[in-house]
């Protein structure tokens, strides 16, 4: 499974968007790019997944380079709530959590 | 629903004991998950499952045992606790493994061996 590269932590002002980037430069042509992100000590929570298009949800939106080697998380309007580590997992078979990004939310 | 629920959420043992760590998923998964997570660190694949009856070492299998024996639940065993499994446990599950499934997790077993 390919490895990922995220930035440790960022900030983001409240109500802009939060463009959280993720390298993955290895990533194999049946491997999803798969974003999650863990509030406090909760659990992981699903965001969203994509494989070479983007992809909007109700949570967010993928941005996928055209050669797959890197992909943007979009949350567009950052609120409070949203102050966790996100991680960015390009997987085949199996999950490889890395440290993640620290995402702050600033008032 | 209540998705993949974990018992118990805390726990504390002395070294030697021994505890088993419960999951039950009520999504009719096939797949499920143990993970753990230790501070500042992200989540490593412990022993998962692909079905009732099987069992897979993932990334740090060592110390820990499994078992699959209905659908809906997946047990996590320690044998002889060691302070160096002190550590968030996180237990998830998904329809097929991998590509296009996600995983969903319960809210962890904090267990701290003294």
């Amino acid at each position: 499974d390919a490895k990922t590269t995220q930035p440790t932590s960022m900030d983001c002002a409240e109500g802009r968007a939060a463009n959280l980037p993720c390298n993955h430069s290895t990533i194999s042509g049946n491997e999803y790019v798969y974003w999650y992100r863990q509030i406090h000590s909760q659990g992981p929570q699903y965001i969203i997944h994509g494989l070479k298009n983007n992809e909007t949800n109700e949570m967010a939106s993928l941005i996928i380079t055209e050669d797959r080697k890197s992909s943007t998380l979009i949350l567009p309007h950052a609120t409070l709530r949203d102050t966790a580590v996100y991680y960015c997992i390009v997987t085949g078979n199996q999950f490889y959590f890395g440290t993640g990004t620290s995402l702050t939310v600033i008032p | 629903n209540a998705g993949v629920t974990q018992t118990p959420k805390f726990r504390v043992l002395k070294t030697g004991q021994s505890m088993t760590l419960l999951c039950a998923q009520d999504m009719n998964h096939e797949y499920m998950y143990w993970y753990r997570q230790d501070p500042g660190m992200g989540l490593r694949l412990i022993h998962y499952s692909v079905g009732e009856g099987t069992t897979a070492k993932g990334e740090v299998p060592d110390g820990y045992n499994v078992s699959r024996l209905k659908k809906q639940n997946f047990l996590l065993g320690l044998e002889s606790a060691a302070p160096s499994q002190t550590s968030v446990y996180f237990c998830a599950s998904s329809y097929r493994t991998g590509s296009y499934q996600p995983q969903h997790f319960g809210d962890g077993t904090r267990l701290s061996i003294l």
